[in-house]
């Protein structure tokens, strides 16, 4: 069974600290593909990064930055000297590579994500 | 270019009304999905479209909940008889390719129905 926890459910911080959103998987498949994802109040999920299985390598892309550890399966988002604009909900995903699900994401709980000015 | 649209982005319903929510996914994008997302909770797959086919619909919670996308474009959900456990935020997302390949699923601004 394919499973993300995200253990935090709302986090809050003052701007300008650094926070860190942690995301635990579960999964069988040997490929598989991992996502974050926002929510602002809106409603709309915004991409914000898709890696690979094999991938393991870090990325940084301006203020967000994410770990990915298959040892221990998981795939963390930092957001470094946080914003007002930041405060949103934000899930990670996980699709298998194959099987019936069609490649359909499952997502954690989401963690709420509350930056004070 | 054009995102997802969803339309209408509110709906209220009676109980036991039919709805139909409408999804227009990004042109040329093979597959889209559905998901519903409860208050405070991650969005949970529906069903998934690769073009007009309907492969896979094991997330639809019951017989009242049909969807369909006849000519492999716009998509639209619609429930009968709604129940108030119906009530929640309804997510369409569409993706270029098929099943395989590591591409990303893009997502509308969702329909929140409620259900009195």
């Amino acid at each position: 069974a394919q499973k993300v926890t995200q253990a935090q459910t709302e986090i809050s911080v003052v701007e300008k600290e650094d926070v860190t959103l942690d995301c635990v998987y579960e999964t069988r498949d040997t490929t598989y593909y991992l996502f974050w994802y926002k929510q602002p109040p809106s409603g709309e999920l915004v991409f914000l990064i898709r890696r690979n299985s094999f991938d393991e390598q870090n990325e940084i892309s301006g203020r967000y930055s994410w770990n990915f550890q298959k040892s221990t399966s998981s795939f963390n988002f930092t957001i470094t000297a946080s914003q007002v604009v930041d405060s949103a909900v934000y899930f990670c995903a996980l699709r298998g590579y194959y099987g019936g699900s069609q490649g359909n994401l499952i997502f954690g709980k989401g963690t709420k994500l509350s930056v004070k000015p | 270019g054009a995102g997802v649209s969803q339309s209408p982005r509110y709906k209220v319903a009676k109980r036991g009304q039919d709805v139909a929510l409408r999804c227009d996914p990004i042109s040329g994008h093979v597959s889209l999905f559905w998901y519903q997302q409860a208050l405070g909770q991650g969005p949970e797959f529906l069903t998934y479209f690769q073009n007009e086919a309907q492969l896979d619909k094991s997330g639809l919670p019951s017989d009242r909940f049909f969807a369909e996308r006849p000519e492999g474009s716009v998509s639209t959900l619609k429930i009968q008889r709604t129940q108030q456990e119906d009530s929640a935020v309804y997510l369409c997302a569409s993706r270029l390719q098929r099943r395989e390949g590591p591409d990303t699923q893009y997502f509308g601004p969702g329909t929140r129905l409620t259900v009195l």
